[in-house]
């Protein structure tokens, strides 16, 4: 399984910005996908989480009303769409297959993140 | 300030056994299973160690985890040089309706 995430740059504050993540090697449609951010020097921030049927969508504080997450299981990608960028989002983005899942039936925990794409950088500064 | 909390830092001398802690609550740790990242500086995270004590292929067997109550432990036995790295947890939280990963722990080999 493999993941490529595109569509980072540089951004001035109260700009958007549209994440692309593509998948390959799996069956992408079985799979939550999430998003994670590393700023500079710092730990990991979850951000977005999607269901495998886009049936849910989660999103840490932070972002919340700001981000949104979505997907296409057809062109196997999913998606982050930042809007209102400030400063502080300014960060490694990392897309991380999810828990996978048949149907209603998931499995492993709903935190599953795992592989993960190499990360793209967002810079958000005036 | 983090939800899972881990020691920001650790160390340890070749060969000794390391235990790295997290630290949550009922909503979390205590309700889902906990998953643990190792990152090395300049690379992406990789999954360690999932469902609290399970090792995904190609992880060796002197990793461990296990859980108990609202906390989890990664252990690391046998510590090698290229065992230096952060390690984070993670898990699902059902009152923040997300899943919250731990401020990391970074760990060095003396």
């Amino acid at each position: 399984a493999q993941l490529l995430e595109s569509g980072g740059g540089f951004v001035q504050p109260g700009g958007s910005l549209r994440l692309s993540c593509t998948g390959s090697g799996f069956t992408f449609s079985h799979f939550w996908m999430s998003w994670v951010r590393q700023a500079p020097g710092k730990g990991l921030e979850w951000v977005a989480t999607i269901r495998h049927d886009e049936s849910e969508k989660y999103y840490a504080e932070s972002v919340k009303g700001r981000f949104a997450i979505s997907r296409d299981n057809v062109q196997k990608s999913v998606y982050l769409q930042m809007s209102s960028l400030r400063a502080e989002d300014t960060a490694l983005y990392y897309c991380a297959r999810g828990r996978s899942c048949v149907g209603r039936t998931c499995y492993d925990s709903p935190a599953w993140l795992g592989p993960w794409g190499q990360g793209i950088l967002v810079t958000v500064s005036s | 300030q983090s939800v899972l909390t881990q020691p920001p830092s650790m160390s340890g001398t070749p060969g000794q056994r390391v235990t790295i802690s997290c630290s949550g609550s009922n909503s979390n740790i205590g309700r889902d299973s906990v998953n643990w990242y190792q990152q090395f500086p300049g690379t992406a995270p990789k999954l360690l160690i999932h469902t609290n004590d399970q090792r995904p292929s190609g992880v060796p067997d002197r990793f461990s985890g296990s859980k108990s109550g609202t906390s989890a432990s990664l252990a690391i036995s046998g510590l090698r040089s290229e065992d230096e790295a952060h390690y984070y947890c993670a898990a699902w939280d059902d009152s923040l309706n997300g899943a919250v990963i731990g401020g990391g722990t970074q760990l060095t080999v003396l």
